[in-house]
């Protein structure tokens, strides 16, 4: 397990059409986070888990986006009837619970969503 | 609440030239503060983090930077900038009364020229 996996790599869309992203974390971490990232600007915390319960959730996740992580392992964001505003860069991250020593976060490569 | 502000959107030096990119914070609590890089298409990655002790912190890639309470600031530092250094890098805080949520600036984009 060499770091936090994210499939799609790149996704285009309809504009109205739902999708769905997936995040592997690193196996021994605990925390799992979605943040969003449009271009020029850092990104943007969505919503975070610890083992798989959904603990916090940002008022950028409107009710059209929901996240999942059904076995505290892997996650799912699902975006329904997209929006051409939620074409953005997708980035998961995983932590263990305890950030003393460590670096925080680990980052994914990312999901590029674009809507047309 | 807990908010970073980058205010240099891009920095541009010459290859060995010392390279500095700012950064201002602010948070209720004791800050957590990291950098981060991001290479294009691809997912950040860590460069350092002051969480508490020595204000000077040494990280990933030869970077460095200065934790400044007085004035809210945690500069990053390298003292001979690399062609390869060319990137974009994001400070971020998390607040110490929060255990979860980073908040980052917009970004500088560094350009390295040779």
């Amino acid at each position: 397990d060499t770091g936090v996996s994210q499939d799609p790599r790149h996704k285009i869309t309809k504009r109205g059409q739902n999708v769905t992203f997936r995040c592997d974390p690193i196996s021994e971490h605990n925390r799992l986070y979605w943040y969003r990232q449009t271009l020029g600007q850092g990104p943007e915390f969505l919503t975070y888990f610890q083992n798989e319960a959904q603990l916090e959730k940002s008022r950028l996740l409107s009710d059209r986006f929901s996240a999942e992580r059904p076995k505290g392992s892997f996650s799912t964001l699902e975006i329904q009837r997209t929006e051409q505003g939620d074409s953005a860069m997708y980035l998961c991250a995983s932590s263990l619970a305890s950030w003393g020593s460590s670096s925080g976060y680990t980052f994914g490569s990312g999901t590029r969503l674009t809507v047309v | 609440a807990q908010s970073v502000a980058q205010p240099e959107d891009q920095v541009n030096v010459a290859e060995g030239n010392p390279l500095t990119v700012k950064c201002t914070y602010s948070v209720s609590g004791n800050p957590y503060l990291f950098w981060y890089v991001q290479y294009p298409n691809r997912g950040l990655q860590f460069l350092l983090k002051y969480i508490t002790g020595d204000n000077l912190v040494k990280g990933s890639y030869g970077f460095e930077a200065e934790f400044n309470k007085s004035q809210t600031s945690f500069h990053l530092k390298k003292p001979s900038a690399l062609v390869s250094d060319s990137a974009l890098y994001f400070c971020a805080v998390r607040d110490g009364s929060n255990d979860y949520k980073l908040s980052f600036g917009a970004g500088t984009t560094v350009t390295v020229r040779a």
